[in-house]
């Protein structure tokens, strides 16, 4: 596609349920990552990608995330048994390269997931 | 663990100044450094990237500058107009994840 897409854009979450949500990186991309924003901050990591591999998730808070991406495209991070402490915007960036340094990353406009 | 540094937080200018937004980081071994903007309720738009063996990059009315022995950068914009208001982040790549400062919240005002 023409840019990073992500679904949904909005999601409120009553505490305790369960949210997956959707990165559709550009195509080609071989590097995808996952970011958490909160309010008033700077994205901080949660986890990385290279096609289908997950080489990095030193940054999931718990073990209540998960993030995969089965074929090397479309991503999923879920969340299970939300918390209030979970409300952010996840953001969703891809690369072409898979080096280290992978290059210039592409964002995402983001999931903003509201835990009540 | 990599500290980013973005100072000042928040920046209010009339239109048509020139304005320099500062980042700092703790550990020098970086990769580069890239300058974002973010608006209101949407994603990260690349601004600038600087590899490490770099000093400056330009893009139109913007210039970034990196010293990475001293751990800083400069976002320089020039002849600002109310369409760069918005939030500019900084963001350190000492491997292969981003970190990032909070970000300054810039308003340029007619």
């Amino acid at each position: 596609g023409a840019g990073v897409s992500q679904s949904p854009r909005y999601k409120v979450a009553k505490r305790g349920q369960d949210v997956a949500l959707r990165c559709d990186p550009i195509s080609g991309h071989v590097s995808l990552f996952w970011y958490q924003q909160a309010l008033g901050q700077g994205p901080e990591f949660l986890t990385y990608f290279q096609n289908e591999a997950q080489l990095d998730k030193s940054g999931l808070p718990s073990d209540r995330f998960f993030a995969e991406r089965p074929e090397g495209s479309v991503s999923t991070l879920k969340i299970q048994r939300t918390q209030q402490e979970d409300s952010a915007v996840y953001l969703c960036a891809s690369s072409f390269g898979s080096g280290r340094p992978p290059g210039e990353l592409f964002f995402g406009e983001g999931s903003r997931l509201t835990v009540l | 663990k990599q500290e980013v540094t973005q100072i000042p937080a928040a920046l209010s200018v009339p239109e048509g100044e020139n304005l320099v937004l500062n980042c700092s980081f703790t550990d020098s071994a970086i990769y580069n450094l890239q300058w974002f903007r973010q608006d209101p309720g949407k994603g990260l738009t690349s601004l600038l990237l600087i590899q490490s063996s770099q000093r400056e990059q330009t893009s139109g009315r913007l210039n970034a500058s990196l010293d990475k022995s001293s751990g800083r950068s400069t976002l320089y914009i020039a002849a600002s107009q109310p369409g760069d208001s918005a939030t500019y982040l900084c963001a350190v790549d000492s491997g292969y994840a981003l970190n990032f400062g909070k970000g300054t919240s810039l308003l340029v005002t007619p």
